[in-house]
């Protein structure tokens, strides 16, 4: 069965710390991937997205996410975190050709001041 | 303008009653989903419609039933509310295309059956 991974359920970081979230899948085709954050109370954003091309994506609020095919990851990454990136990280894949976006379980991050 | 938007934001009710959540989308997106977040924030899809027709059904129990009365707009009802269907529900879209564009999402409703 199609799945998402996401590794790190919790994160704690200070301010101006580096960020890595870990996100793996399992499906042999073609994926599209994403990386969405939801913020307390709120609805999911799209942070970035990865189609095709480019194996590093650039996103919003200084986000980034690499696709390594090879290991079926698209980890995303952040060089210096704000208080404000306190939230949930979800990674999501949708198959080529299907209507299915498939998320990962969520990454809760938090970021002291 | 809101892209997807859902009525009503909280839904608190007791056990054994039916209610509905409604979503519109004016995006223009040809499919629409729900999803269902438990507390563990855990995002699971429960139907997709695709110019009102359902193409996506997941292991959901029939109490719920989505209605898509034309491709902007798709409800969910659920008759005996259970408390384990205490969750966040979202509304989403996404246009046509393959997979090439990201789904939008509501705002959520947060229904609590006590």
């Amino acid at each position: 069965a199609q799945s998402v991974s996401q590794h790190n359920h919790h994160v704690i970081l200070s301010e101006a710390a580096s960020l890595e979230l870990g996100c793996n899948y399992s499906y042999g085709g073609t994926v599209n991937l994403f990386w969405y954050v939801q913020y307390p109370g709120q609805h999911l954003q799209l942070l970035l997205k990865y189609f095709s091309g480019d194996p590093l994506v650039k996103g919003i609020k200084g986000f980034e996410a690499e696709f390594i095919k090879s290991k079926f990851s698209f980890n995303l990454r952040k060089p210096s975190v704000q208080w404000s990136d306190t939230a949930e990280y979800f990674c999501a894949v949708r198959p080529s050709g299907t209507y299915k976006y498939i998320f990962g379980t969520g990454t809760r991050l938090k970021v002291l001041a | 303008d809101t892209a997807v938007s859902q009525t009503p934001k909280y839904l608190v009710t007791q056990m054994g009653n039916d209610k509905s959540i409604k979503c519109e989308q004016n995006l223009g997106h040809d499919t629409m989903y729900w999803y269902k977040q438990d507390s563990k924030k855990f995002l699971k899809i429960m139907f997709s419609y695709n110019n009102k027709e359902l193409i996506i059904n997941e292991t959901v129990p029939n109490r719920f039933s989505p209605k898509s009365p034309d491709k902007a707009h798709l409800n969910l009802h659920i008759n005996s509310l259970e408390l384990g269907d205490s969750a966040v529900y979202f509304c989403a879209s996404s246009q046509d295309d393959g997979g090439y564009t990201e789904a939008f999402f509501g705002q959520g409703t947060r229904l609590t059956v006590v």
